[in-house]
């Protein structure tokens, strides 16, 4: 069975530009996640979606936007990027919402 | 507000040296305690679920334990192979919170030389 699979799996950008990362979840799935983790932390929240509708947003700004798909597979954007914005993004998928698959991650670099 | 702390930060034995990871969190309804494994530029892998205190679960030479206010990760004569950062989350009830966020913390970062 394939897992969470998410593209690209590495990615340099330019401060100002903009980015999308892209997340295929567990067949079946309806429940999309994506998260961001510095070097050295854990993963923080940035949205959740389910059945193609936001049902959650941690603490990003505005620049930070996603959606899901009629087939459940969502993109992550970021707009205006900075410095700041280096790091391993994660989506994770779930069934009903509960007790998430994680893909293996998109490491975005911004220079 | 919902929030996990792990200890200690990083961790290194010698194969065979057992010892244990601490997990200790604050959430508003417990749904769920989970334990990843996370080998570097690779996303965290699910290891264990808990749902409630006294509960434990084992796999090979991992056993996590809950209590009402912590986990502890149990490692057994480990092998350099069980070297990777072990991170901690949690996921609040939905009645609490509208979203099925889960909250992680920092991780310990486990070394086991051989």
């Amino acid at each position: 069975d394939a897992g969470v699979t998410q593209s690209p799996t590495h990615l340099i950008k330019t401060r100002g530009q903009h980015v999308t990362l892209r997340c295929s979840p567990i067949s079946g799935h309806k429940s999309v996640s994506w998260y961001q983790q510095v070097l050295g932390q854990g993963p923080q929240f940035i949205f959740q979606y389910y059945e193609k509708e936001e049902r959650g947003r941690g603490n990003f700004p505005d620049r930070f936007s996603a959606r899901q798909f009629p087939n459940y597979s969502s993109e992550l954007n970021v707009n205006a990027l900075l410095l700041g914005d280096s790091a391993l993004y994660l989506c994770a998928s779930s069934l009903e919402g509960f007790g998430y698959t994680f893909g293996s991650g998109t490491r975005l670099t911004v220079v | 507000e919902d929030q996990v702390t792990q200890s200690p930060e990083a961790l290194r034995l010698q194969e065979g040296e057992s010892s244990s990871l601490n997990c200790s969190y604050t959430v508003s309804g417990l749904r769920g305690l989970f334990w990843y494994r996370q080998d570097p530029g690779k996303g965290p892998e699910f290891l264990f679920t808990l749902y409630s205190a006294g509960e434990e679960k084992e796999k090979e030479r991992l056993k996590a334990t809950l209590t009402k206010k912590e986990s502890f990760l149990h490692i057994t004569a480990p092998k350099p192979e069980d070297s990777a950062t072990y991170l901690c989350a949690v996921q609040g009830n939905r009645r609490m919170n509208r979203d099925d966020k889960i909250i992680f913390g920092k991780g310990t970062r486990l070394h086991i030389l051989p």
